[in-house]
């Protein structure tokens, strides 16, 4: 079946580092990579998404490539702040399915 | 001019009594979801509807049951409360996946925090 999986958190990080966090998909055919982000105490936000192989998704900073040999949708930004403390999922939906799968979501805490 | 609305943003019940949630998308989108996330985080859709008929329901409890009056509401009715119920319940809508692109965006409602007792 469809599958996602991400690295799991949380994920501590100063002010300013390079962000990485790690997201794999398994699913027949030619899924839809997208990634979500929640903030404390809000509903999921798209934060960026791709739709074919080697398409890259960015926003606000935030970049991953749609990577079809390695099954991977890293999600990076060079520079992290405070305010992009929040839990990010990565998902996937696959042709024909009415439905994202996510995976467990990974805790990003940015300290000043 | 809220997307995708959600009443109520809190429930606290006991166990045994019933319940609904109820959702609106003012989007004009054709299909609408709900999503389920438990206290780790983690985030499973329940059920889909696309213009108003159910396509998507994952082995969900008989005492979960979606209403969709119109395209623009997707209720969740809980009979018999349970402590496993304890969740925050997200709505969701989208384009209709069949007719638009492949890369259909959901769009999600703030969550109902329901918690029994």
């Amino acid at each position: 079946g469809n599958s996602v999986t991400q690295m799991e958190g949380p994920v501590t990080l100063s002010e300013e580092a390079f962000l990485t966090i790690n997201c794999t998909y398994t699913a027949t055919g030619y899924p839809s990579l997208f990634w979500y982000v929640q903030y404390p105490g809000e509903g999921l936000q798209l934060l960026l998404k791709a739709t074919k192989a080697d398409d890259k998704g960015s926003n606000k900073g935030f970049e991953a490539t749609y990577r079809k040999e390695t099954t991977s949708f890293h999600l990076e930004k060079g520079s992290v702040q405070v305010s992009d403390s929040a839990v990010y999922f990565c998902a996937l939906s696959a042709l024909g399915f009415q439905k994202l799968v996510f995976g467990t979501g990974t805790r990003l805490l940015v300290s000043p | 001019d809220t997307a995708v609305s959600q009443t109520p943003k809190y429930l606290v019940t006991q166990m045994g009594n019933d319940k609904s949630i109820k959702c609106e998308q003012n989007l004009g989108h054709d299909t609408m979801y709900w999503y389920k996330q438990d206290s780790k985080k983690f985030l499973k859709i329940m059920f889909s509807y696309n213009n108003k008929e159910l396509i998507i329901n994952e082995t969900v409890p008989n005492r979960f049951s979606p209403k969709s009056p119109d395209k623009a509401h997707l209720n969740l009715h809980i009979n018999s409360l349970e402590l496993g119920d304890s969740a925050v319940y997200f709505c969701a809508s989208s384009q209709d996946p069949w007719t638009s692109d492949r890369s259909y965006e959901q769009y999600f409602g703030p969550g109902t925090r329901l918690t029994v007792t």
